[in-house]
Formats: structure tokens, C-alpha cells, sequence
């Protein structure tokens, strides 16, 4: 069964201050491993995939990289408006769903 | 513009009661997904369809039906036999390739009265 686990389950940034959220993951041949932030009573907003070991993807101040086991999301220099839930998900095999993780709270603080 | 819409944003059911929660895009996709989200929770599959007039159970289908009779829509039923229904709810939606980037609704908040 695949398994994805998020760390930390919440965690609070003053304003500047980097920091990396990880996603650890179990699964039988990995295809993609998606990242997606969520606001508060919204739905998911797509970040990244990722799709082989060594990979990695920015977007203004969020780089993303993967390993064979885990994956990161590096904050640099965060600000308020970083504020969210951040979603790791996985797609294995020949499934077309995914499997997602229970997701990191972020808040920076001005 | 193209993307997913959700209606309504809120509902509220009571009891013993069936309620359709609505989910159309416009983004010419194969395949579309019902999920559910708890507080604290990731999100869990209901329900997923691949092609019109075709689905699949996830891994809480019981308590929920849909269908998929044309390739915009995919209506979720949240039916009385769903004993804890209170849940925001996501549709979601994916061109069919081999990555499955899937592009998520605004979610609709279910609420039993």
C-alpha cells in the first residue's frame, strides 16, 4: 500500500526566515510526486511534479527537490502571504490516482 | 476562462436526507475525482471516472454515488447511508496522460444538520 507522511504537521516562520517542509513517501514504482498548496477553505492550487530522483523545480520563493525516499519543499525568505497548507501527493504504478499526505500548516508571521 | 466549478459552496442536510453536490469543467479533461477532506486530514478518494459513462470506487466510496454522463460533469450524491457526511468536498479533474496532474474546484462544505 502506498504510504506518504508529512513533517511537521505545523510549523511557524517569522518573516525571512527559510525553512524546508518534507515529504517521506513508500510506494512501489514511483511515476510523480505532486506538491500543492491549499488556503483555508479553498481547494488545492497546483505547485510542481516532480518525476525522478535528483529533480528540481522553483517557483518564486518555493524550490522543490526529490530523492528515491522523500521530497522537500524549500521556503526561502518567506513572507505572510506563504501562509498555507502544504499538500505532498504521489502517483505509483499504473494507478491514475493519487495518494496524498495529511499536509504541513505553514504561517509566517510578520 | 477555463477550470472547475463547485455548487453549492455550502449545503446543509439534514438527516435521513440525499443531497447532489454539482462539479463541471471546462477544460476538455478524461478523467474527474470526488474527494473528501477532513480537518487535519489529507485528502481521501471517493469516487473516480476515466471516461463517460464509466467509474470507480476510491477508498471511502460507501454512503456515495455519482455518475458521468457527459465528459464536463461528474455529480456526487452523498446518500443517507453515509453516517458522518459533514466534510468539505473537492472535485477534481486531469487530461488523460501518463503524469496526472490533477486541478482542483473550490470545494463544496456539506454540513448535517
Amino acid at each position: 500500500e502506498d504510504q506518504v507522511t508529512q513533517s511537521p504537521e505545523a510549523l511557524r516562520l517569522q518573516e525571512g526566515e527559510s525553512s524546508s517542509l518534507n515529504c517521506s513517501y513508500t510506494v512501489s514504482g514511483l511515476r510523480g510526486l505532486f506538491w500543492y498548496r491549499q488556503d483555508p477553505g479553498k481547494g488545492p492550487e497546483f505547485l510542481f511534479t516532480l518525476y525522478s530522483a535528483g529533480e528540481e523545480k522553483e517557483k518564486e520563493r518555493l524550490k522543490a527537490t526529490l530523492t528515491k525516499k522523500e521530497s522537500f519543499l524549500h521556503i526561502t525568505a518567506p513572507k505572510p502571504e506563504d501562509s498555507a497548507t502544504y499538500l505532498c501527493a504521489v502517483q505509483a504504478g499504473s494507478a491514475r490516482q493519487l495518494t496524498f499526505g495529511s499536509g504541513t500548516q505553514l504561517t509566517v508571521l510578520p | 476562462d477555463g477550470g472547475i466549478t463547485q455548487s453549492p459552496k455550502y449545503l446543509f442536510r439534514k438527516e435521513g436526507q440525499n443531497v447532489t453536490l454539482s462539479c463541471e469543467q471546462n477544460l476538455n479533461h478524461d478523467a474527474m475525482y470526488w474527494y473528501r477532506q477532513d480537518p487535519g486530514q489529507g485528502l481521501r478518494l471517493i469516487y473516480y471516472s476515466q471516461i463517460v459513462n464509466d467509474f470507480q470506487k476510491g477508498d471511502i466510496a460507501e454512503g456515495y454515488s455519482v455518475s458521468r454522463e457527459k465528459k464536463e460533469s461528474f455529480p456526487l450524491t452523498v446518500t443517507s447511508a453515509q453516517k458522518n457526511p459533514t466534510a468539505f468536498y473537492l472535485c477534481a479533474s486531469t487530461a488523460q496522460r501518463v503524469y496526472n496532474e490533477q486541478f482542483f474546484g473550490p470545494g463544496t462544505r456539506l454540513t448535517v444538520l
